[in-house]
């Protein structure tokens, strides 16, 4: 069984502050990670994906991968309140024959207090 | 900017009644995607499509559901026998080009409810 484990949460960070957001995941053989923001009833709005180790960064938003540890991070940095949402980790694993059948984790919901 | 739309936005449908979720994906897209998310819980993948034919499916995407490119357009969510548990948020995808590792685009959903 694939799984991807995220802190249900809430985070609450203050305003203007750093927020890191964790997702840890089960299948070694994992190739790509993706960071999805979900407001409440709405759908998976992608943030940011990363394939390979270490970091990428697209904005305020920097996304860490380590494969060897299978952990996979995100971290907001000058949080905002439109940043209060749901956030979600999803996996795509390792031998599926095409396109992106991902596992969501849980996601971790974060409240940004102005 | 492109996206996938579905309709209808909320269906409510009594048990056992069979329903059909619409999804128009991104025109120049080639992979297309069911998911759904019950209320509070994660999202679950049910099925992919590509090539006019289901390439990956979940063990929730049972002989009760199937799926349907009907005119090149459309992508269809057939649930025929609807069940209590299959009231949730479904979500269409579509991805382009850009590789099996390319991100997918997701639509705002089909709330269903069965009642």
């Amino acid at each position: 069984q694939k799984e991807v484990e995220q802190n249900s949460g809430p985070l609450s960070v203050p305003e203007g502050a750093i927020a890191s957001l964790n997702c840890t995941y089960s299948d070694r053989g994992s190739q790509s990670f993706f960071w999805y923001r979900q407001y409440s009833g709405k759908s998976p709005e992608l943030i940011m994906f990363i394939y390979s180790n270490g970091d990428k960064e697209d904005g305020r938003f920097t996304a860490q991968l380590n494969k060897a540890s299978q952990y996979v991070s995100l971290l907001i940095r000058d949080s905002q309140p439109s940043d209060s949402a749901t956030y979600l980790c999803a996996v795509n694993p390792f031998g599926s024959n095409a396109g992106n059948m991902l596992t969501f984790g849980g996601g971790t919901r974060l409240m940004v207090k102005p | 900017e492109p996206e996938v739309t579905q309709t209808p936005s909320h269906q409510v449908t009594q048990m056992g009644q069979e329903v059909i979720l619409r999804c128009v994906p991104i025109s120049n897209h080639l992979y297309f995607y069911w998911y759904r998310q019950i209320l509070g819980q994660k999202v679950e993948f049910l099925v992919s499509f590509y090539n006019n034919e289901i390439s990956e499916k979940s063990e929730i995407f049972d002989d009760q559901f199937s799926v349907e490119r009907p005119d090149g357009s459309n992508f269809t969510l057939k649930i025929r026998s609807t069940k209590l548990e299959d009231s949730a948020m479904y979500f269409c995808a579509s991805q382009g080009r850009g590789g099996l590792n390319s991100p997918l685009h997701f639509g705002n959903g089909t709330r269903l409810t069965v009642t």
